[in-house]
């Protein structure tokens, strides 16, 4: 059974810090990882898909690294602002179907 | 594009009443849907899957009885909670794939929240 672990569950940064958000799983059989955002209160926001045959995806301040062998993804925040407080969710997709999500990491940028 | 969305965001009912919440896709067709269930500071976790014009297939652990999932359009699931009680209070998303692109990729939409009173 795929288990998706994140670490830290939360995290406090000053306005202006790179940072490092962490997520591991179990099974290596993948499909792909995607990184969600999800503000209180709502939905998900897609933020990077990596495929498995990939190694990374970036989007404006935003940079997914994915090394399958190891079960392992991060996600690279730089120049923290605080619009990016949010709840950061990782989810691996098992059989093209199933996504499975960790519990997630809740960021605070403090101004 | 691939807009999702879910009415009504929020509903409050009372115990043992049954409560509709339905998923639209609004710009593009989907035969498969997907519906999520999340409690306070908790992950998502999938209940059920739902494919346009079949029987939904439940995760383990789900009651197919008490959550009615119904996908009688390319373009409509709904999740229908009966006899509810204050422990199916929760958020429930639900995502849908894009049969025109024939891609993977899941677009959520913003998220039912139900409370049992």
């Amino acid at each position: 059974k795929q288990e998706v672990t994140q670490i830290p569950a939360a995290l406090s940064v000053p306005e202006g810090e790179n940072l490092v958000l962490n997520c591991s799983f179990t099974d290596s059989a993948i499909y792909n990882l995607q990184w969600f955002r999800q503000d209180p209160g709502k939905g998900l926001t897609s933020l990077l898909l990596i495929q498995s045959s990939q190694r990374e995806q970036t989007s404006g301040r935003l940079n997914a690294s994915l090394d399958k062998s190891s079960g392992r993804s991060t996600l690279y925040i730089a120049a923290s602002q605080p619009g990016d407080s949010a709840t950061y969710l990782c989810a691996v997709l098992q059989g093209a179907q199933k996504l499975v999500f960790g519990q997630g990491t809740r960021l605070t940028i403090n101004p | 594009g691939a807009v999702v969305s879910q009415h009504p965001s929020r509903v409050i009912c009372k115990s043992g009443t049954s409560v509709k919440i339905e998923c639209r896709s609004l710009d593009f067709q989907a035969t498969t849907m997907f519906w999520y269930r999340q409690f306070p500071k908790q992950s998502l976790m999938l209940m059920a899957t739902s494919n346009e014009g079949s029987k939904a297939t439940y995760e383990q652990g789900v009651e197919k009885d008490k959550f009615l999932i119904n996908h009688a359009s390319l373009t409509l699931s709904t999740l229908t909670v009966t006899s509810a009680h204050p422990e199916d209070s929760s958020f429930y998303i639900c995502s849908a794939r894009d049969r025109g692109t024939g891609g993977i990729e899941q677009y959520f939409g913003p998220g039912t929240r139900l409370t049992v009173t």
